[in-house]
């Protein structure tokens, strides 16, 4: 069953630094999506994206937030200057239309230090 | 802004004994309410979409069942592999799921 799939499982960085979460959305899919969990918190929308653009974002993601998709599969949320507060597990998800059920990946449990 | 809300926050029962968790929403024209499974360490896990009151959805041991102000995950005879989160999401016009707290469930042998 075709999955979407998430690199790495776990990143440690230092407060200040540039890190960049990777993504395998599902290859039929044409909805990307980034959300984040905080430990013991909701799951909160980050941003979608469709048809190479932004189509929605959040106030979570500012100015230090960009995505991308640099080729046909991969999909990449990165963190210009990582802060404490930013440390969650980031879930990467796809879906086949906009209104319909998500494919989420395992995530990336990120540790700002 | 749309809010969702899910009660018990915590449940824990025991093998055999069914229960319901709740999920109560206010989203402006709902397009979708979801509910997903989420283990520990892991992302959602999709088990069903409700798209009007009244529709009800059954997979196994649960049934989904959907009202104009609220979703139900009914959970019949459980398992202690049906320990999970249960996670509730609606879709409004912002075409963005908005996801609840959970409701973490624990079945004990």
């Amino acid at each position: 069953e075709p999955e979407v799939t998430q690199t790495p499982s776990h990143q440690v960085t230092q407060m200040g630094q540039e890190v960049i979460l990777r993504c395998v959305p599902i290859s039929n899919h044409l909805y990307f999506y980034w959300y984040r969990q905080i430990l013991g918190q909701k799951v909160e929308f980050l941003v979608s994206f469709y048809n190479n653009e932004i189509s929605e974002k959040s106030e979570i993601f500012d100015d230090q937030f960009s995505v991308e998709r640099p080729d046909g599969s991969n999909f990449t949320l990165k963190i210009r200057s990582t802060k404490l507060e930013d440390s969650a597990m980031y879930f990467c998800a796809s879906s086949v239309l906009g209104n319909e059920k998500l494919f989420f990946g395992s995530g990336t449990q990120l540790s700002v230090l | 802004e749309d809010q969702v809300t899910q009660s018990p926050e915590a449940l824990r029962l025991q093998e055999g004994e069914s229960s319901s968790l709740n999920c109560s929403y206010t989203v402006s024209g709902l397009r979708g309410l979801f509910w997903y499974r989420q283990d520990p360490g892991k992302g959602p896990e999709f088990l069903f979409t409700l798209y009007s009151a009244g529709e009800e959805k059954e997979k196994e041991r649960l049934k989904a069942t959907l009202t104009k102000k609220e979703s139900f995950l009914h959970i019949t005879a459980p398992k202690p592999e049906d320990s999970a989160t249960y996670l509730c999401a609606a879709l409004g016009g912002s075409y963005i799921p908005t996801f609840g707290r959970g409701t973490s469930l624990i079945v004990h042998p």
